[in-house]
């Protein structure tokens, strides 16, 4: 079993659609979670990121994770074709020490 | 702030020959930065982490004589492919952390390396 679980996709979605992309994960350790968008040949960028369990919100992007459950989300709302791209989540345990990825959904958001 | 610059951003290189990869932390100082190496399709796999002016952790089943990284300032951290063959095409990204921060892990924009 990965330490991180994330269904590749690809994931399509009509423009205006809220979508949601999850990560599970089996490290209780972690305590870090971020969402990275990662456009094709390019390195990843930071796009959310929350502490512990929790929500955040920042425009239309929000982030939700559930430590009981080992689950953590992220909802796009008003989606624009512009939003695709592959969304990697990324966890860890602070302190410097390294990232755990999933292996990244890819979404296509259509016209 | 917190920008990481990765050059080359694509190479072609012959089987045998090594090539060196880039990564520098343009305005900040990063005791730490990861190397990264990404198939088409598939998540990021670490490689190793690299620290400042001591020997870099590589991760199990990475082979540290032909993936030689060397951190020898606070804002430039090298990975050199040695002796390169096909198998080693893929796309490398390194990251850099920014002190004191848990979520300042900045990427640099990847090389894709051929090998042909």
């Amino acid at each position: 079993q990965k330490e991180v679980e994330q269904d590749p996709g690809p994931l399509s979605v009509p423009e205006g659609a809220i979508v949601s992309l999850n990560c599970t994960y089996s490290n209780s350790a972690f305590q870090y979670f971020m969402w990275y968008r990662q456009y094709s040949r390019k390195g990843p960028e930071l796009l959310m990121y929350t502490y512990s369990s929790g929500n955040k919100e920042d425009g239309r992007f929000t982030a939700q994770v559930d430590k009981s459950s080992k689950y953590i989300s992220l909802f796009i709302r008003d989606s624009q074709p512009s939003d695709s791209a592959t969304y990697l989540c990324a966890m860890g345990t602070g302190g410097g020490n390294k990232l755990t990825f999933g292996t990244g959904t890819q979404l296509k958001v259509e016209l | 702030g917190a920008v990481v610059s990765q050059h080359p951003s694509w190479v072609i290189c012959k089987s045998g020959t090594s090539v060196k990869i880039e990564c520098r932390s343009l305005d900040f100082q990063a005791t730490t930065m990861f190397w990264y190496r990404q198939f088409p399709k598939q998540s990021l796999m670490l490689m190793a982490t690299s620290n400042e002016g001591s020997k870099a952790t590589y991760e199990q089943g990475v082979e540290k004589d032909k993936f030689l990284i060397n951190h020898a300032s606070l804002t430039l951290s090298t990975l050199t492919v040695t002796s390169a063959h096909p198998e080693d095409s893929s796309f490398y990204i390194c990251s850099a952390r920014v002190e004191g921060n848990n979520y300042g892990y900045t990427f640099g924009s990847g090389t894709r390396l051929t090998v042909v």
